[in-house]
Parts: C-alpha cells; structure tokens; sequence
C-alpha cells in the first residue's frame, strides 16, 4: 500500500492565485482530515470528512474549501491566496474515527509559500 | 480541548533509554493517551496509546500513573533515526481531530 499520498511536494503562489493540494489514500479508510502546521508549531485541524460526500469545518477552515466525492480522494482549495496560508500543510485518514482508540496516518505533507 | 504540558526538549546518547514525560491533569476517564512523533521534514507518525494499563509495541512503552494524571513514553535504545518531535495527545472519544501541542523535540547524539 501506498499509504496517504500528497502533491504536489511544494508550491509557491502569488497572492490572490488559487490551487488545489490533491491527497489520495488507498487504504479504504471512511475518515480523512486536512491539517496545516506553521513554523515551530503544532498542527491546526483545517476540515475532515466522515465518508464521501460528508465534509465539516475544524479549527481553522477560513479560505479553504473540500470535497470528497469518493472514499479514496479528499482535494483542499485554496481560493484566493493569502500570505498567512504560508504553511506546510498534511493531509491524513483513519479507519475508525471519533474514537479514541482511533489511529490517524499521515502523508509527507505539502509546503506552500504565498507570496 | 484536554491539555498536556510536555518539556519543550530533551537529549539523550545514542543507544541508551530516553523517558520523556507528558501531564495531564485533567484528563477525564474516558481519554485515551497517544503519542505521535514527527521526524524532520516528514508528516507525524503514530506511536502508541493507551487507557489505564502500560502498554509495549515494537517501536515504544507507554507507562501511565494511576491516576492517569501523568504518562511517560519510553524509548528503549535510542537511535539517531529516533531524533524527531514528540506529541502526547489526549484523544477525546468522540472528537475527530488530534489537538497537538509544541511536543517535545528529542535530540540523539551519536
């Protein structure tokens, strides 16, 4: 298995530009999340999905936007780039969810700079 | 969000045991305690949980006070591949995301 895979590795965009940070599981696992992490931090959850076609904010989801029309693929927008979108940002899936025995797999993460 | 306090850093020699502590006061019965590591320029990896009783995987031990209050993660020989950051997590059982903190960054001289 691949695991959880991201692309694109990085990416640098003008401000106001748009993109999509593509991830992919093949894992079959119902859950899927989107997280950033800034420089020396932790990482801050952006949106996750329950299963396709069910999606829902996290801590921080202003300018972004999902989707997840299938169970292997959970694309995260970018719509109308901002310096403070200047992060690394990981994608992950699990099996099982909101439980607390739950373990999340993450990918190699996307680092994108806004300038 | 439940809270862990972890120490920012720790050092250890290559080949002998690293103990990095994690607190967490108030943890409520039902929270599980992970620990996740994230290696230089990679994405975190899981590394063990548990409940109430200490728990052994091939990669860790994971020993937790009585009272819960408390854990610790045990590296048993330390590698150089072991350099990473540290997370102690507390996983609500009904809450998806992970809430990492600063972790502990672990450094291994050789």
């Amino acid at each position: 298995n691949a695991g959880v895979t991201q692309t694109p590795k990085f990416r640098i965009l003008k401000i106001g530009q748009s993109m999509t940070l593509q991830c992919a599981q093949d894992m079959n696992h119902n859950y899927m999340y989107w997280y950033r992490q800034d420089p020396g931090m932790g990482l801050k959850l952006i949106y996750y999905s329950v299963g396709a076609g069910i999606t829902d904010k996290g801590e921080v989801p202003n300018g972004y936007n999902v989707s997840r029309s299938t169970t292997e693929y959970f694309p995260l927008r970018l719509e109308l780039a901002a310096p403070s979108q200047t992060s690394v940002y990981f994608c992950a899936s699990s099996y099982r969810g909101g439980l607390g025995t739950d373990t999340q797999y993450f990918g190699p993460g996307t680092r994108l700079t806004v300038l | 969000d439940a809270k862990t306090t972890q120490p920012n850093s720790m050092e250890s020699n290559e080949e002998e045991p690293v103990h990095l502590p994690c607190n967490h006061s108030t943890i409520s019965g039902t929270d599980y305690i992970h620990w996740y590591r994230q290696l230089p320029s990679q994405g975190p990896e899981y590394v063990i949980h548990g409940l109430t009783s200490n728990v052994n995987n091939r990669m860790a031990s994971l020993a937790i006070a009585e009272d819960r209050k408390s854990s610790t993660l045990i590296l048993h020989r330390a590698t150089l591949r072991d350099a990473a950051v540290y997370y102690c997590i507390l996983r609500l059982s009904n809450d998806y995301k992970l809430s990492f903190g600063a972790g502990t960054t672990v450094t291994v001289r050789a």
